[in-house]
C-alpha cells in the first residue's frame, strides 16, 4: 500500500515556466510534509516543508500548497531554471516523536532552455 | 560544518558475501535513520536510532539486515549473505533532536550485488 502517491513521474518545463508536482496521502495521522530535492549521486536535501495548520508556504521561488480535506499537497517552482533539474520527492510523517519519513516515488524534472 | 558522511560510497559484493556500511552523522545529532533507495524509487525506511537505542527496526526487510549505533554516534548497517535484491542505494540521515525536525541525508552507499 503506497501511503504517499506522487505525480507526474517526469516533467519537462521550459526555462522561466512553472513546475508543478502533486502528492496525495492516505494516513490522516501525517502532519509534517517536506519536499526533498535530489541530484544524481547525492542524497536528498530538504527544500521546503509545511504543517497542516497553514494552506500555503512560500520560500523564494518554491511554494507548497496544502489541502487538508483532500489530503493533497503540491510543490510549485516559479521561474524554473536549468539548475532546478533534479528529482523531487514529497514525503510525510507523523509529528509524535521523531518518526520516519514516507516518501513518494519521485518526479524527475528537466528544465530546458 | 561537516554534513552526514557515508562510506564506502560504492560497494560491489558477490552474492552471499557480508557487507558493512558506515554512517557518520552530524556531530551531536540525536536521531539517526537508515533508508533504502531502489533505482528510480523514493527512499524507504529501514531503521531508526535515538542515541544508541534502536527504537524502530520495522523496515528491515529480513533478518539478514542488522544495524547498530553502540556509542550513539557512528552507525553501521550490516547485510549478511547478500542477495541480488539487496542492490540499492543505502541512505543515512540524522536530525538534531528527538522531536520532529529536518532530516539531513548523507550521499548514500551504492551497493551492487552480483
Amino acid at each position: 500500500q503506497q501511503q504517499v502517491k506522487q505525480s507526474p513521474q517526469s516533467l519537462i518545463v521550459q526555462k522561466g515556466g512553472i513546475s508543478i508536482i502533486n502528492c496525495a496521502y492516505e494516513n490522516t495521522a501525517f502532519d509534517y510534509f517536506p519536499w526533498y530535492q535530489q541530484f544524481p549521486g547525492k542524497g536528498p536535501a530538504l527544500l521546503i516543508a509545511i504543517r497542516p495548520d497553514v494552506s500555503e508556504k512560500k520560500e523564494g521561488r518554491f511554494t507548497i500548497s496544502f489541502n487538508k480535506s483532500a489530503k493533497q499537497f503540491s510543490l510549485h517552482i516559479m521561474d524554473s531554471q536549468p539548475g532546478d533539474s533534479a528529482t523531487y520527492f514529497c514525503a510525510a510523517s507523523k509529528e509524535s516523536g521523531n518518526t520516519p519519513l514516507v516518501f513518494g516515488k519521485g518526479t524527475r524534472l528537466s528544465v530546458i532552455a | 560544518g561537516a554534513g552526514v558522511s557515508q562510506s564506502p560510497r560504492y560497494k560491489v559484493a558477490k552474492r552471499g558475501q557480508d557487507v558493512a556500511l558506515r554512517c557518520d552523522p552530524i556531530s551531536g545529532h540525536v536521531s539517526l535513520f537508515w533508508y533504502q533507495q531502489a533505482l528510480g524509487q523514493g527512499p524507504e525506511f529501514l531503521t531508526y536510532f535515538q542515541n544508541e537505542a534502536q527504537l524502530d527496526k520495522s523496515g528491515l526487510p529480513s533478518d539478514r539486515f542488522f544495524a547498530e549505533r553502540p556509542e550513539g554516534s557512528v552507525s553501521t548497517l550490516k547485510i549478511q549473505r547478500t542477495q541480488q535484491e539487496d542492490s540499492a542505494v543505502y541512505l543515512c540521515a540524522s536530525s538534531r533532536t528527538s522531536s520532529q525536525e529536518t532530516q539531513y541525508f548523507g550521499p548514500g552507499t551504492r551497493l551492487l550485488v552480483l
